[in-house]
């Protein structure tokens, strides 16, 4: 089947650590975007890449880190730079980042303590 | 910059009714598509309906229909015999077609009693 995974479903870090979440595709799309959601609001956009190589910040960049190295992989890296690093984490893809539409992975829930 | 404003937090539907959600945006843009995701308990976003700016003719996904009103930049989703698993938070969203990032509204809860 095809789709969008995120590993891992919870993830647990102390404050200061580094941590990286996963976002794999086997949809062959070249669109990937980083979204995050906070309790009571809706989903604001970290990052996103077009192509392979690339990535450009979104709105709330600061704190995060992404690579591009293969066109299915997406990982997003939240760093002890990151304040509030505690939130819920969607990836989604889309075919082109034109395409009006956006598949999104099962999200990866990460509270830092 | 573009905003989309959901102003019912939490809204309720008795089953078998109809319940209308509201979404309002603001843009300069001319060409853009309108979104309603669905994010059950599972949290998995899921793709309600699509709205292309730029047809007339309002969408139409079996329970599911909008009223877009372009003047009036407003978008709003209309759900028919509601049904105990339409109960989840539905977001508004909106991209350019140049862009691709989807802006959300903050959501509308609803929940469905039998």
């Amino acid at each position: 089947d095809g789709g969008i995974t995120q590993s891992p479903k919870y993830l647990f870090r102390k404050e200061g650590q580094n941590v990286t979440l996963s976002c794999e595709q086997n949809l062959n799309h070249d669109a990937m975007y980083w979204y995050r959601q906070d309790p009571g609001q809706g989903l604001r956009l970290i990052y996103y890449s077009q192509i392979v190589n690339d990535f450009q910040k979104g709105d709330i960049a600061e704190g995060y880190s992404v690579s591009r190295e293969k066109k299915e992989s997406f990982p997003l890296t939240v760093t002890s730079a990151q304040k509030n690093p505690t939130a819920f984490y969607l990836c989604a893809s889309s075919q082109q980042r034109s395409s009006y539409e956006q598949y999104f992975g099962p999200g990866t829930r990460l509270t830092v303590t | 910059a573009q905003t989309v404003t959901q102003s019912q937090p939490e809204m309720s539907v008795q089953e078998a009714e109809t319940v209308t959600l509201s979404c309002t945006y603001d843009t300069s843009e001319s060409d853009y598509y309108l979104f309603w995701y669905k994010q059950p308990p599972s949290r998995q976003m899921i793709l309600v309906i699509r709205q292309e700016a730029y047809k007339q003719q309002n969408a139409t996904e079996n329970r599911f229909s909008v009223n877009f009103q372009k003047a009036a930049k407003s978008f709003s989703l209309k759900i028919s015999d509601s049904q105990l698993g339409d109960a989840a938070m539905y977001f508004c969203a909106y991209s350019e077609r140049s862009q691709g990032n989807l802006i959300f509204g903050k959501g509308t809860k609803l929940s469905v009693k039998p």
